[in-house]
């Protein structure tokens, strides 16, 4: 399967805890990206990352987020001392390239992260 | 002003007839333009992309894009049951590679 991986699917956590979302990009793509989707809104951008460089973290809250794409391994979304408004659905997609005519993005299947 | 807008509510087609999304940007430098389609629980699925004015056909899809009018659409020709779903536009803008998403327009097929 050369599709974008996420884990876990799902995610619960009590306030206060740590979250850690992993995604692997398609076979072949560098670029990643990460977009939340809060319930009964719509996709927001949080980062855009290459290897072990971020790139673009505009969308990202200045507090208690961090992500990063190291040389080996997936990119890893941190949420720490979560809070029940991070309830929401974490999606990972990748492109082969950032030029303006193959930027398409793919997405992973996400993860569903539960604060109680 | 919102970045991207999709303005019209659900929409319900029969079967077979063709159904009709609309979005506007606002991003006059923006270069890339993408359709995708959302299962209910699920994750955003690309359909379609078109960097240039015009038409883009890919079988039932056709995808429109007006750089003037700052305007791409979305046909779904004989549309069938398995297309319900809530589509979503997507634009990159100009300078930088994030998608910006409008908040998606829910299809109905009736069967």
């Amino acid at each position: 399967n050369a599709g974008v991986m996420q884990n876990p699917r799902h995610l619960v956590r009590r306030r206060g805890q740590e979250a850690r979302l992993r995604c692997s990009p398609m076979k072949g793509h560098s670029h990643v990206y990460w977009y939340r989707q809060l319930p009964e809104e719509g996709l927001k951008f949080m980062v855009y990352l290459q290897k072990e460089n971020i790139i673009d973290e505009s969308g990202m809250p200045k507090e208690r987020f961090s992500a990063e794409f190291p040389k080996e391994g997936p990119s890893i979304l941190r949420i720490q001392q979560v809070v029940r408004g991070d309830s929401a659905a974490y999606f990972c997609a990748s492109s082969l390239t950032g030029a303006k005519t193959r930027r398409e993005q793919f997405f992973g299947p996400g993860t569903r992260l539960t604060v109680l | 002003q919102k970045e991207v807008e999709q303005n019209s509510g659900p929409l319900s087609v029969p079967e077979g007839a063709i159904a009709s999304l609309n979005c506007t940007y606002s991003d006059r430098g923006s270069q890339s333009f993408f359709w995708y389609r959302q299962y209910s629980g699920k994750s955003p699925e690309l359909i379609m992309f078109i960097y240039s004015n015009g038409d883009k056909e890919d079988g039932r899809f056709t995808a429109q894009l007006n750089k003037a009018s700052q305007y791409v659409s979305l046909l779904i020709r004989d549309s069938q049951p398995s297309d319900s779903a809530t589509y979503l536009c997507a634009v990159i803008g100009d300078g930088n590679n994030r998608l910006a998403f409008g908040k998606g327009n829910q299809v109905v097929v009736i069967p």
